[in-house]
């Protein structure tokens, strides 16, 4: 059965280092979102991206984040200049249609901002 | 804004029967309703959602109300591998997100 895949599963980076998240999508999905949730707390929304470019964002999703769909398989996610607060659970999903129909949640990379 | 609500906890026994509650009162007439549960120490996983009528796949059924202001998601036999967080999002028409709430976590007893 296809899923989507993120690497890496762990990332630890320094206050105010870039980092990348990837992801997999899969194949024959158009739409792709990013989410997040803080240990403990919920999921929250990122950011939606379709036809190369972002359909719907956030509050939290501000100038310090990202995405990019570098290559016709991966999808992206880059944080600027990390700060603690950063520190999370980030999963990657994507569908064949908008978010009317259902979504497909990878594994999660969690980041640790130290 | 997740604009629904849901019991933050409920309990069932290995292979009964569980109903999951939602309410959404003020849905309008075009919000879907989805249901998602998250295993621990991993990513959401989609369940069902429906419109209007009811709805079954083979995880799960899907009781939406007349009024559609409330739903009941079945899972028609529980197993310790259903113990979750289970999630009740609308979404409107055209969205593309999913606001998640704090949804019921539901413990299966052996």
């Amino acid at each position: 059965e296809p899923e989507v895949t993120q690497t890496p599963s762990h990332q630890v980076t320094q206050m105010g280092q870039e980092v990348i998240l990837r992801c997999v999508p899969i194949s024959n999905h158009l739409y792709f979102y990013w989410y997040r949730q803080i240990l403990g707390q919920k999921v929250e929304f990122l950011v939606s991206f379709y036809n190369n470019e972002i359909s719907e964002k956030s509050e939290i999703f501000d100038d310090q984040f990202s995405v990019e769909r570098p290559d016709g398989s991966n999808f992206t996610l880059k944080i600027r200049s990390t700060k603690l607060e950063d520190s999370a659970m980030y999963f990657c999903a994507s569908s064949g249609q908008p978010a009317n129909y259902e979504q497909y949640f990878g594994p999660g990379t969690r980041l640790t901002v130290t | 804004d997740a604009k629904t609500t849901q019991p933050n906890s409920m309990e069932s026994n290995e292979e009964e029967p569980v109903h999951l509650p939602c309410n959404h009162s003020t849905i309008s007439g075009t919000d879907y309703i989805h249901w998602y549960r998250q295993l621990p120490s991993q990513g959401p996983e989609y369940v069902i959602h429906g419109l209007t009528s009811n709805v079954n796949n083979r995880m799960a059924s899907l009781a939406i109300a007349e009024d559609r202001k409330s739903s009941t998601l079945i899972l028609h036999r529980a197993t310790l591998r259903d113990a979750a967080v289970y999630y009740c999002i609308r979404t409107q028409t055209g969205a593309n997100n999913l606001f998640f709430g704090t949804g019921t976590r539901l413990t299966v007893i052996p």
